[in-house]
């Protein structure tokens, strides 16, 4: 079973430039995620699709990231502009559904930002 | 809001002795945990989880973890390591009814040969 895609797997930027990363998730997931994991901590939550509809985007810093997943398969997640503090890891996942105690939630490989 | 503990950033650990990785939780509600591992140049994947019932959770190669309520923690723990345990460890929690994980800043566990 093909896992959950993820590219570039590393992207240079300068400050106040755009990027956009893109996440191909396992076939048939309803779910999809994408955290941010900054060097030393734990990955965060930044938004939450059910199919193409957004279920939880509270931690997303939306005067710059956005996000979006047509026809409810393949998500993008862009940055602009970014900023130094935006160097991160971002990890995409995918699973069955909603509940995380149901189902379990598969992670891409991740694409490492750097910032400078 | 629910948090999450790793008390340890690195384990080192010599091999075929036990380890013991520590995670501790706070919430006002009922959870449910999970350890994820990460190895080098991998994504996530999921260890084991607590739903409800046995106190004691058995996981994927070897490993297993423990749930105490009293002290709101859920150590993960394997008996005898090898080097291909060499990973960073992630502790999760999410509340009953709010199924968004909450992880912890994570446990690099270093096995020395």
């Amino acid at each position: 079973e093909a896992g959950v895609a993820q590219s570039p797997r590393y992207k240079i930027i300068e400050k106040r430039q755009s990027v956009a990363f893109w996440c191909n998730p396992i076939s048939g997931h309803a779910t999809l995620y994408w955290y941010q994991q900054i060097l030393g901590q734990g990955p965060k939550l930044l938004i939450q699709f059910q199919n193409n509809g957004v279920v939880d985007d509270s931690q997303l810093p939306k005067d710059r990231f956005s996000a979006e997943r047509l026809k409810g398969v393949d998500s993008t997640l862009k940055i602009q502009p970014a900023k130094l503090e935006d160097s991160a890891v971002y990890l995409c996942a995918s699973s069955l559904d909603l509940a995380v105690s149901n189902t379990e939630a598969f992670f891409g490989q991740g694409t490492r930002l750097t910032v400078v | 809001a629910q948090s999450v503990t790793q008390l340890d950033s690195q384990v080192p650990v010599f091999e075929e002795a036990p380890v013991e990785l520590r995670c501790n939780y706070s919430s006002s509600v009922s959870v449910y945990l999970f350890w994820y591992v990460q190895y080098p140049n991998q994504g996530l994947q999921l260890l084991l989880k607590y739903l409800s019932g046995s106190t004691l959770v058995k996981g994927i190669n070897g490993f297993e973890a423990e749930f105490n309520k009293s002290q709101t923690s859920f150590h993960l723990r394997k008996p005898s390591v090898h080097i291909s345990d060499t990973a960073e460890y992630f502790c999760a929690v999410t509340d009953f009814g709010n199924e968004k994980l909450t992880f912890g800043t994570g446990t690099r566990l270093t096995i020395i040969p």
